[in-house]
């Protein structure tokens, strides 16, 4: 069964320092992985998307790493803001690609303070 | 840009009502989405459109129906709520250029069922 299995649960980190979530899967095959940024009472915002053949991917202060050997994504976040605060989440196609079906996991919910 | 737009933002209903979830999107995408998002567990797929006049069934397709007549529109409907139904509901829009297409949220819809 794809399964999506993220952690921590929940991480808090003050301002100014740097993060790492991680995102283990079971999801087989897949054309890319998602990260998704959800402010409280907002809906999802899509922060990177990694095909299968790439490494890393960088958007601004969030780089986003990919083993397909080990099949672990993780989300670093440097110089964290108080803006960072929010749930980040790991998203795969369940269809091998389709766009029509995406697991989601549970989210780390990450509180940044000052 | 208003980008994806759902409404109401909120909406209490009483066991046995029936009710429809309105999302317009102005991104001109040929793909919909309806989500639910429940407490603890990642967001579910209810149901899918690929294009104006097209339905799909997602994960958890029990208890609503859609309809898609307008390429910007995607109607949610609930012809009789239940307690189980109270969740967020979200919907989302991506391009179909593509797999490696982001989708775009809407701030979501909460719904309560007494």
């Amino acid at each position: 069964k794809n399964q999506v299995e993220q952690s921590p649960q929940s991480l808090i980190i003050l301002e100014g320092k740097n993060c790492t979530l991680q995102c283990n899967y079971t999801v087989s095959p897949f054309s890319n992985l998602r990260w998704y940024k959800q402010d409280t009472g907002r809906g999802p915002v899509s922060l990177t998307i990694m095909t299968f053949s790439e490494n890393t991917k960088s958007n601004g202060r969030y780089t986003a790493t990919l083993d397909a050997d080990t099949k672990q994504s993780s989300l670093h976040i440097t110089a964290s803001q108080l803006s960072d605060s929010a749930s980040y989440i790991c998203v795969f196609p369940a269809e091998g690609g389709s766009q029509g079906n995406l697991i989601f996991g549970k989210g780390t919910k990450l509180s940044v303070k000052p | 840009n208003a980008g994806v737009t759902q409404t109401p933002k909120f909406r209490v209903l009483k066991t046995g009502q029936s009710m429809t979830l309105l999302c317009a999107q102005d991104m001109n995408h040929e793909y919909m989405y309806w989500y639910r998002q429940d407490p603890g567990m990642g967001l579910r797929l209810i149901h899918y459109s690929v294009g104006e006049g097209t339905t799909a069934k997602g994960e958890v397709p029990d208890g609503y129906n859609v309809s898609r007549l307008k390429k910007q529109n995607f109607l949610l409907g609930l012809e009789s709520a239940a307690p189980s139904q109270t969740s967020v509901y979200f919907c989302a829009s991506s391009s179909s250029q593509g797999n490696n297409q982001p989708q775009h949220f809407g701030d979501g819809t909460r719904l309560s069922i007494l």
